[in-house]
């Protein structure tokens, strides 16, 4: 029962761009989106996260479109260390109090020399 | 510690044997929650403590799951009568808040194999 989906996997040449893309139609108001993303044999790793205005930091950055339906976490120049599997999230509320995530499948990023 | 721990980080069980995974928080979470991850797929919540309150256990696939935090710090995922099926990476994960909005620190796992 995610509430996002995305694509099974990606190819992306090293230097290049990685734009990673996330539908997530069922999105409430307040509720951010995440990504996260999971290196072999490691837990997921936090990378960035937002709610409606795009957001930018170290690792990546996250366009979200006006409508909040999709997003796009973009890798600006893609490395062989960034192949992983990206996860996008939604976050969702527990009754009894706190919030879970759920995951869905994820898109497994290959980034190619 | 300078981030969620847990251990062991490899356990392999006899069918019918009783496994303890362990996770050790970052200090002062509120927080902690347990995953299931098995191959191939994303991760599967489990449960969720609030300090030493399990204020939701939907996701454990059955009763021979049980996990406890006591003190609100470390926490303790127990698996009575392990099946082949329970084959699996246990992910733990402590945030600060109870909102939600926080950053979610995964620990490396415990990937337990069941024979």
């Amino acid at each position: 029962d995610a509430k996002t989906t995305q694509p099974p996997s990606m190819d992306c040449a090293e230097g290049r761009a990685a734009n990673l893309p996330c539908n997530h139609s069922t999105i409430s108001g307040n509720e951010y989106v995440y990504w996260y993303r999971q290196i072999h044999s490691q837990g997921p790793q936090y990378i960035i996260h937002g709610l409606k205005n795009n957001e930018t930091n170290e690792m990546a950055s996250l366009i979200i479109t006006e409508d909040r339906k999709s997003s796009t976490l973009i890798l600006p120049h893609a490395t062989l260390r960034d192949t992983a599997v990206y996860y996008c999230i939604v976050r969702v509320a527990l009754n009894t109090g706190g919030f879970k995530t759920i995951f869905g499948a994820g898109t497994r990023l290959f980034v190619k020399a | 510690g300078a981030g969620v721990s847990q251990s062991p980080r490899y356990k392999v069980a006899k069918r019918g044997q009783d496994v303890a995974l362990r996770c050790d928080p970052i200090s002062g979470h509120v927080s902690l929650f347990w995953y299931q991850q098995a191959l191939g797929q994303g991760p599967e919540f489990l449960t969720y403590f609030q300090n030493e309150a399990q204020l939701d256990k939907s996701g454990l696939p059955s009763d021979r799951f049980f996990a406890e935090r006591p003190e609100g710090s470390v926490s303790t995922l127990k698996i009575q009568r392990t099946q082949q099926e329970d084959s699996a990476v246990y992910l733990c994960a402590s945030s600060i808040g109870t909102s939600g909005r926080g950053e979610q620190f995964f620990g490396p796992g415990t990937r337990l194999t069941v024979l």
